[in-house]
């Protein structure tokens, strides 16, 4: 069963478009959320996170909208570009578990 | 700044074959993991090791082995390769206490 959901598998943008990525989780236990970019050929590396105790964090273009009632979040792109054409991946740990769970990834193209 | 190695980059077998995936890292990271990347399912945990000849089951541990020989490396064995399984094997670390995994670039495994 996939404790991390992301909702949709790809999704295409224009340059300089907002770029909306869903996700949502199964476990209440989970309280933190890091979002992670992968280009082809690499391995993911970590973007952005947030804590199960803030609703929003925000890292220059990149913004995390975090909805505990509803247990999902969202990682917004602003002004994409087509450098940020990459997997991103939705993951969600506990803080006394060692072990992130990871969602299926959504796969971003931005058309300049 | 650190890197892990994996070895080899690209592994091809035959079915039934024991298949040995290797992982080095000179962060010095207590965490050590090994996930399963395949198209549209994400990363999914296969094993972990939170310290030296420690090892833990994930979600996906049936038909793997794994062993953690020295803090630094953590080696991954596919007890009897699948016919038509390719995948990206992740293998990443983290140091006790912080939450930002690092991953290596992955091992392509195609079973022919």
């Amino acid at each position: 069963q996939q404790q991390v959901r992301q909702s949709s598998q790809s999704l295409t943008v224009w340059e300089g478009e907002t770029a909306i990525l869903n996700c949502s989780y199964e476990n209440s236990a989970f309280d933190y959320f890091p979002w992670y970019q992968q280009f082809p050929g690499e391995g993911p590396a970590l973007l952005i996170a947030i804590r199960s105790v803030s609703d929003k964090k925000e890292d220059g273009r990149f913004t995390i909208f975090f909805n505990k009632r509803e247990k999902n979040l969202s990682l917004h792109i602003k002004d994409s570009q087509p450098g940020d054409s990459a997997t991103y991946f939705c993951a969600a740990s506990e803080s006394n578990n060692n072990a992130p769970r990871f969602g299926a990834g959504t796969k971003l193209s931005v058309k300049p | 700044g650190g890197i892990i190695t994996q070895t080899p980059k690209f592994l091809i077998g035959q079915e039934g074959q024991k298949l040995t995936l290797k992982c080095q890292q000179n962060f010095n990271h207590d965490t050590m993991y090994w996930y399963r990347q395949d198209s549209g399912k994400g990363l999914r945990l296969i094993y972990y090791s939170i310290t030296e000849n420690d090892l833990q089951k994930g979600d996906l541990s049936e038909g793997y082995d794994a062993s953690r020989e020295k803090k630094s490396s953590f080696s991954l064995t596919v007890t009897s390769a699948q016919k038509n399984e390719m995948a990206v094997f992740l293998c990443a670390s983290r140091l006790g206490g912080a939450e930002t995994l690092y991953f290596g670039s992955g091992t392509r495994l195609t079973v022919l």
